[in-house]
């Protein structure tokens, strides 16, 4: 089956930037999505990519998609404290199959 | 903006008990989902809705069970709730056919199986 892995862990200092990767195995995903889930929140949807493309940019974050490695990374610039939050990358191979990775807590140190 | 909420933040039930967690979204969305998250799992699916009473199971449907019998509405049910099902509980909503199908998440329900 579908397999996204993360890593579980990312400290930071404040003002630095933050790159958070993710590798998935389905080689057939139409949408790549990062969510942020803040304590005792559900799931913000970040940003997403489509997978014909290898860039996004929003503002602060940057998604890259390697497609060929199968290979996701977002990166957050200047990063804050408000930004400490465990992200979620997600893969979405049909219209209701979205494989979600363990997450990534992202920590910033003031 | 998409709107999911759910009915309980925290609950806490006793072993064998019947639980329902409830969500509903205000957008009109035809797909609504439920997932749990656990530490170093992530979240997993468990049932799956895409319209008025279909449902379709997800990877982890083993004591639990859904319906769907309003649009907005999508109720998660614990028939006896056991141990290993404290977890947190996320709803989310989806529109189908949409230019992304973007999944839009409630704020989550931490259950507690004593």
């Amino acid at each position: 089956g579908e397999d996204v892995e993360q890593s579980l862990f990312l400290s930071v200092r404040e003002g630095d930037s933050s790159v958070i990767n993710c590798t998935y195995t389905d080689s057939s995903s139409t949408y790549l999505y990062w969510y942020k889930q803040e304590p005792g929140a559900g799931l913000q949807l970040l940003t997403y990519i489509f997978s014909n493309m290898d860039m996004k940019q929003d503002q602060r974050l940057t998604v890259l998609l390697n497609k060929k490695d199968k290979h996701l990374s977002l990166r957050i610039a200047d990063t804050q404290t408000g930004d400490s939050a465990i992200y979620f990358c997600a893969e979405q191979t049909g219209a209701n199959n979205l494989f979600f990775g363990t997450g990534t807590r992202l920590t910033v140190i003031p | 903006d998409v709107k999911v909420t759910q009915s309980s933040r925290y609950l806490v039930k006793r072993t064998g008990e019947k639980v329902f967690l409830e969500c509903v979204q205000d957008m009109d969305h035809e797909n609504m989902f439920w997932y749990r998250q656990d530490p170093g799992l992530g979240l997993r699916l468990i049932y799956f809705s895409y319209d008025v009473k279909m449902k379709e199971k997800g990877d982890i449907p083993e004591g639990y069970s859904v319906s769907r019998e309003k649009k907005e509405r999508f109720s998660l049910i614990l028939e006896s709730a056991s141990t290993n099902q404290t977890s947190m509980y996320l709803c989310a909503s989806a529109e189908a056919g949409g230019s992304t199908d973007t999944q839009y998440f409630g704020p989550g329900t931490r259950l507690t199986v004593l």
